[in-house]
């Protein structure tokens, strides 16, 4: 069936170092793809955004990749902080009608040593 | 506040009771939605609300699950007869008319004994 994964269920980086969080998809009909930051206790919290029609996109911090040609997909966070410990996870929608439900994969888990 | 508030932030109940679940999306957004959530899971989608009806319910898991928007605003999550397997967060989140970024409230945390 479709699906969303991730490579690595955990990540540990020392504080100041850039971060690269990987996801693999399956689905070629998706469309859009998001990830999302969730602390302990909290729901989870947009952090960037792609459409299927670009291979880059940078925010504040972060830049995500999209590899339509092996269905990859990734969130590279520079100068890691302490505040950025937290599960992160890549979702996928795909532009079904008024389907606008997400698909996620099963989060990694980002340690930030100081 | 101007998120999303769920209510109640944690619910124990027992095999067999009704239990229902308040989601109070931040306000202007038409879009509502329900997800559940078990430890060390992504969200998995329950159902999709635009305005008052429910656009995507493929997500509900049985007929034990049922999810109303009388106004467009306020949305509660029933469940009856609880079951063991319900034990999850379950989690709202709203957006914009045209707007695909979802906002999520802290979930409400269900503990089915």
């Amino acid at each position: 069936g479709e699906s969303v994964g991730l490579h690595l269920p955990t990540l540990s980086v020392q504080e100041g170092d850039n971060s690269i969080i990987n996801c693999a998809y399956s689905n070629s009909a998706s469309d859009y793809f998001i990830w999302y930051k969730q602390e302990s206790g909290k729901g989870p919290q947009f952090i960037i955004d792609i459409r299927s029609n670009m291979d880059k996109r940078q925010g504040q911090r972060v830049t995500v990749l999209l590899n339509k040609t092996v269905k990859h997909l990734s969130l590279q966070i520079a100068a890691t902080q302490p505040g950025d410990s937290a599960v992160y996870f890549c979702a996928e929608e795909s532009n079904a009608g008024n389907n606008r439900k997400l698909i996620w994969g099963l989060g990694t888990s980002l340690a930030v040593n100081p | 506040g101007a998120g999303v508030s769920q209510t109640p932030s944690n619910k124990v109940t027992e095999k067999g009771k009704y239990v229902e679940l308040r989601c109070d999306p931040i306000s202007g957004h038409t879009a509502l939605y329900w997800y559940r959530q078990s430890l060390g899971q992504g969200p998995e989608f329950l159902i999709y609300f635009q305005g008052t009806g429910a656009a995507d319910d493929s997500g509900l898991p049985n007929d034990r699950f049922f999810a109303v928007r009388p106004e467009g605003s306020v949305s509660t999550l029933k469940i009856q007869r609880t079951e063991r397997g319900d034990s999850a967060v379950y989690l709202c989140a709203s957006s914009a008319l045209q707007g695909r970024e979802l906002f999520f409230g802290e979930g409400s945390r269900l503990t089915v004994l």
